[in-house]
């Protein structure tokens, strides 16, 4: 299996709601990715997980909270969003953290109402 | 600051036309340069990384180190060439963490 799978494809929720967006991957990758995308903007990096440890993260809202059960699972957990969180959400892995080629999931479009 | 400027948002071409995607960046030392390219309803998908030194799907990028560029080329575009093409940046000092640039929407016309 050499892809990163992302579930699920759409979500929509309210700003009192909770949900999770489920990332993964099966590559053997140490380094797994949550990036945000709004329409025909680059990607933003939010988290960085290396060897199932948060590596990185990016000053992000505490109302995002990620999560690596295990090295192929990573999880991203939404509590309380405002409409202007509304984007794709893509998770990618790496081989390791560092400078190896990151491979992208197809991502989750969120709208919070 | 590490930082890639991509200057064009949309660029627009005739099939069979030569296309040039322009990329510079600033960084002191020896980067990783990427391009990633985006197809409408698919996938972030790398499309060429410098150091590999290939051809993918016609598109070539040379590293200039003094102009502080990594251009993308394809000689004669096609209509599937039609997509959103990003540059990227990854420096070992931040990790590999990828900075890329602002994007530009490549439109290939009949």
């Amino acid at each position: 299996d050499t892809e990163v799978t992302q579930t699920p494809k759409h979500l929509v929720m309210g700003m009192t709601n909770k949900k999770s967006l489920k990332c993964e991957q099966h590559m053997g990758h140490r380094a797994m990715y949550w990036y945000k995308q709004k329409a025909k903007k680059p990607p933003e990096l939010m988290f960085v997980y290396s060897y199932e440890k948060l590596s990185i993260n990016e000053s992000v809202p505490s109302r995002f909270s990620p999560e690596c059960p295990n090295s192929s699972l990573l999880n991203l957990h939404l509590h309380a969003l405002q409409p202007e969180d509304s984007a794709l959400y893509l998770c990618a892995s790496s081989q390791d953290f560092g400078l190896s080629e990151q491979f992208f999931g197809p991502g989750t479009r969120l709208t919070v109402l | 600051a590490q930082r890639v400027t991509q200057p064009e948002k949309l660029l627009s071409v005739f099939k069979g036309a030569p296309v040039e995607l322009k990329c510079n960046y600033s960084y002191s030392g020896s980067p990783e340069l990427f391009w990633y390219v985006q197809y409408s309803r698919q996938r972030l998908q790398l499309l060429l990384r410098h150091i590999s030194r290939e051809s993918i799907k016609g598109f070539t990028a040379d590293l200039n180190k003094g102009e502080t560029s990594f251009h993308l080329k394809k000689p004669f575009a096609q209509e599937e060439d039609s997509a959103m093409y990003y540059c990227a940046l990854s420096t070992y000092n931040q990790g590999g963490k990828l900075i890329f640039g602002q994007g530009t929407e490549l439109s290939v016309k009949p």
